[in-house]
């Protein structure tokens, strides 16, 4: 059971615009710790897809978009391409216990 | 470009040991918050270790007092001892320089390497 929760799967069509979201609690998320995005294409090493809640880093296209608020945040997708097709998980900080950072279970996107 | 190139993964008996191997290219290793994440076959992003530019470790209780992170400056090398293996360890592990700012994320990993726990 992960700290932080994702929904298993979400789909959408090319162009379409998906949203996932990232449930924490009040030693994370809620406490104030910033959320991050990773994109793992199938296969492949996880990639940094958004930090900082709503940061991109060079080179992702701005179709990739982050927000928090609460003890939630959401990555949304928008002009969904064939490519997009991976697993996404959040990470933020938890500061229950020794103190640990925490990944979401990952969401399966697929591309219809 | 910055590159991280694991080794040292393998199959092993439950009980052994290996030592994880993360040599990086363009950037100090010494000088920056260095992490290993694993992932099970399978599964979800595990936070396994992290060590601080000081030398701070930190480690998930599910490897705390069996795995040991290190770093050679000499050799620009990160470095992740894992003892008292179990199967639950199986997994292809990962190395990743950490950012602090923000807050701590993760901005590049390594390719992987897979250690298998099994008799």
């Amino acid at each position: 059971q992960s700290v932080l929760t994702q929904p298993p799967s979400v789909s959408g069509a090319p162009g379409q615009r998906v949203t996932i979201s990232c449930t924490g609690s009040s030693s994370n998320i809620g406490a104030g710790y910033d959320v991050h995005w990773y994109q793992q294409l199938p296969g492949t090493a996880p990639k940094l897809l958004i930090y900082g809640n709503d940061n991109r880093p060079s080179g992702v296209p701005d179709r990739f978009s982050g927000s928090k608020s609460g003890t939630s945040a959401s990555l949304a997708i928008t002009g969904l391409q064939a490519a997009d097709e991976a697993d996404y998980y959040c990470q933020s900080y938890d500061s229950s216990l020794s103190g640990s950072w925490v990944f979401g279970g990952g969401t399966k996107l697929t591309v219809l | 470009e910055v590159q991280l190139v694991e080794s040292g993964g393998g199959l092993i008996q439950p009980g052994g040991s290996l030592r994880l191997s993360c040599a990086a290219s363009v950037f100090t290793v010494s000088s920056n918050y260095m992490s290993w994440v694993r992932q099970a076959p399978g599964k979800g992003l595990e936070w396994v270790s992290l060590i601080y530019p000081g030398g701070s470790t930190y480690y998930a209780d599910s490897v705390k007092g069996r795995f040991t992170i290190s770093r050679d400056n000499s050799k620009n090398t990160l470095y992740l001892q894992m003892n008292s293996l179990r199967a639950e360890d199986t997994a292809v592990y990962y190395c990743a320089r950490v950012l602090p700012r923000p807050s701590d994320h993760f901005d590049y990993w390594g390719q992987g390497t897979l250690v298998t726990v099994s008799s």
